[in-house]
C-alpha cells in the first residue's frame, strides 16, 4: 500500500524567509512521482512541483524546490522567500505509474506572518 | 480557456436524498476522478474513470455512484447509503498515462442538514 506522511500540521515563517515542508512517502514501486500542491481557503489544488523517482536533480519551479531523498523516501518541499499569498495548506501526493491515482497526505497549514 | 467545472460550488441537501455534483472538462482528457476531502484530511480518492462508459471504484467508494457516457462529463451522486456525506467534493482530469497533466476543479461543497 502507498502512503504518504506529512508530520508537521500547521507551520509558521516569517515573510521572506525560507520555510521546508516535510513529506515522507511509503511505496514498493520502483517508477513513480512525487507532486506538491498548494490549496488556498477557496479550495483549488494548484500544482507547485513535480519530480520522478528516477531524477536525479531535484526539481526547482521558481521559488520552489523539492528536497527529494529517494533512499530516505522523503520529498520535503522547500519555500524561499515566503510572501503573504504563500499561507495555505500544502499537500504532498504521489501517484504510480500504473494508473494515475493519487496518494495524498493529510497537508500542512502555513501562514506567513508579516 | 480549457479546464474543468464543477457545479454548483456550494450545495445544501436534507439527510436521506441523493444528490448529483457535476463535473465537466474541456480538456479531451481521458481520464477523471473523484475525490473526497474532510478537514484534517487529505484527498480521497471515491471513483475514477479511464475511458467511456467504464469506471473503477476507489478507496471510498461505498455510498457513492457514477457514470461516464461522455468524454467530457463525470457525474457523482452521493447517495442515502453515504452514512456522513458533508464534505468537500474534487473533481479531476489527466490524459491517459501522463500524470503531470492532472488538472483540479474548484470543488464542491456539500452540507447535508
Amino acid at each position: 500500500a502507498q502512503k504518504i506522511t506529512q508530520t508537521q500540521p500547521g507551520m509558521f515563517v516569517q515573510e521572506k524567509e525560507a520555510v521546508t515542508l516535510d513529506c515522507t512517502y511509503d511505496t514498493s514501486d520502483q517508477s513513480y512521482g512525487l507532486f506538491w500542491y498548494k490549496q488556498p481557503s477557496s479550495g483549488e489544488m494548484i500544482f507547485l512541483i513535480y519530480q520522478g523517482s528516477y531524477d536525479e536533480q531535484n526539481a526547482t519551479e521558481g521559488r520552489y524546490s523539492l528536497n527529494f531523498q529517494k533512499a530516505r523516501k522523503s520529498a520535503n518541499l522547500v519555500i524561499s522567500a515566503s510572501q503573504l499569498g504563500d499561507s495555505a495548506m500544502y499537500f504532498c501526493a504521489m501517484i504510480r505509474v500504473t494508473g494515475n491515482q493519487f496518494y495524498f497526505g493529510t497537508g500542512t497549514s502555513l501562514t506567513v506572518i508579516p | 480557456d480549457g479546464g474543468i467545472t464543477q457545479s454548483p460550488k456550494y450545495l445544501f441537501r436534507k439527510e436521506g436524498q441523493n444528490v448529483t455534483l457535476s463535473c465537466e472538462q474541456n480538456l479531451n482528457h481521458d481520464a477523471m476522478y473523484w475525490y473526497r476531502q474532510d478537514p484534517g484530511q487529505g484527498l480521497r480518492l471515491i471513483y475514477y474513470s479511464q475511458i467511456v462508459n467504464d469506471f473503477q471504484k476507489g478507496d471510498i467508494a461505498e455510498g457513492y455512484s457514477v457514470s461516464r457516457e461522455k468524454k467530457e462529463s463525470f457525474p457523482l451522486t452521493v447517495t442515502s447509503a453515504q452514512k456522513n456525506p458533508t464534505a468537500f467534493y474534487l473533481c479531476a482530469s489527466s490524459p491517459q498515462g501522463y500524470a503531470y497533466g492532472y488538472t483540479f476543479g474548484s470543488g464542491t461543497r456539500l452540507t447535508v442538514v
